[in-house]
Formats: structure tokens, sequence, C-alpha cells
């Protein structure tokens, strides 16, 4: 089926130190999104993002947190500075239209980059 | 806000046998139910989703009713097989404000099925 690519699988930083994600979602999708998921909890909506532009985010979605898609390249997510809170799992998904449940659309998610913040 | 419940995890079962993961949600909203599976290596994935109460969802055996009076979005499986083995989430998306792709996850119940 599609595939949603993250890279990397594991990143290691210092605190204060800024990170970029890299997501490359499906070919023919619009819609993307970023979820996080600290170990042992849910995983929660952090923001999505279509026409080159954030649609909806959430709390956790702080200031230091900014998402970009240049040229229709990879969708990436930017920590600046990064917080020792901000180590997670952060999945990448996408989908051909809102993945609300009223359209019923399916969102296909990336395997994950986990990101430790020493 | 929403929240989504489900089976506590590890769960380690012997092949052949049956598997139940209890899902409970709370929300305001009229929501659509998803059940996602992720195995080893992958990121979630979609095994079913069920927009209406009172209606089943099923895929590769696996089948869940959207029970509204009850709250509840039980996943079971007769008979489970090694490659069943995954973490599953139960999920809610909000009809109402439902265009954002703002899935509510429950914790996720690690299965391992054992020969």
């Amino acid at each position: 089926g599609p595939k949603v690519l993250q890279i990397p699988s594991h990143q290691i930083i210092d605190m204060g130190q800024m990170v970029t994600l890299n997501c490359d979602p499906v070919s023919n999708h619009l819609y993307f999104y970023w979820y996080k998921q600290i170990l042992g909890q849910q995983m929660e909506f952090l923001v999505n993002f279509y026409n080159g532009k954030v649609m909806e985010k959430s709390k956790l979605f702080k200031d230091q947190f900014s998402v970009e898609r240049p040229d229709g390249s990879y969708f990436t997510l930017k920590i600046q500075p990064t917080a020792l809170e901000d180590s997670a799992v952060y999945f990448c998904a996408s989908s051909s239209d809102w993945g609300g449940a009223r359209r019923q659309n399916t969102l296909y998610f990336g395997a994950g980059t986990r990101l430790s913040v020493l | 806000g929403d929240s989504v419940t489900q089976t506590e995890g590890p769960v380690t079962l012997s092949e052949g046998t049956s598997l139940t993961v209890n899902c409970s949600y709370e929300t305001k909203q009229y929501p659509t139910l998803f059940w996602y599976v992720q195995y080893p290596g992958e990121g979630p994935q979609l095994l079913f989703k069920v927009p209406k109460a009172n209606e089943k969802g099923s895929n590769r055996g696996f089948e869940a009713t959207y029970n509204k009076e009850a709250t509840s979005f039980h996943l079971q499986k007769a008979s489970v097989q090694e490659s069943d083995s995954a973490v599953y989430y139960c999920a809610l998306g909000d009809r109402t404000g439902g265009l954002s792709g703002k899935l509510t996850f429950g914790e996720g119940t690690q299965v391992t099925v054992i020969s």
C-alpha cells in the first residue's frame, strides 16, 4: 500500500539545539499531519497542514515548533530550540483529503522518528 | 475533551485462541471510530473504521461493533495467528469538527501471539 517515509528513524540531540524531522508523504497526497507519542502514552495530534498553511494545531504545538513543505519536497517539523520534554516518537501522516470522520478518508502514517533530547 | 481508553497491555496469547481488546471512549460529539494496527518497524495502519452507531466493521478476521449506548468499540478475533502480533490502537475522529484529521488515540495494546 501507500508508504510514508520518515527520515531519520532515530535522532539524538543536545537540549537547546535545532532539529528537523523529515517526512516524505504519499506522492499524490495534499494533507499532512504530525503526531507526537511520548513513551508509554497515547499518540497525540500536533498539527495539520494544507496548501502551505497550518490549518489547525494543538496546545502541544509550542512556539518553538514549525512546519513547512517547500516546493513539494519533504514535509518537515522543526523544533528550535529543543527541550527535554520534546523527547518522543514523532509520526508523520498524509491523506488525499481531510482525514476527518465525515469524509472518512484514511490517514497513512510513517514509522516514526524517535527523538532523544539529552 | 475527547478520550479513548483501551485494554492495558501487554497481552500474550496462544495461536488459535480468541482475542478481545476493549475500547471505551468519551466524547460529546458523534464520532467515527477506528482501529489501527502497528506492526514492528512500521507506522500505524488502518484496520477498519465505523462511522455510524450500531454498525460493525471488520477486516482480516477482526471485527468491532460501534456501541453508542455503552460507548464501546471492542476489537475481537476468533482465532489469532502469530502474524497478528502487533500494537492495536483504538481511535476516534470527531465528526463535527472532523475535517481536520485530528484523531484521538488510546494508549495502544501490545498483543503477542505465541505458537
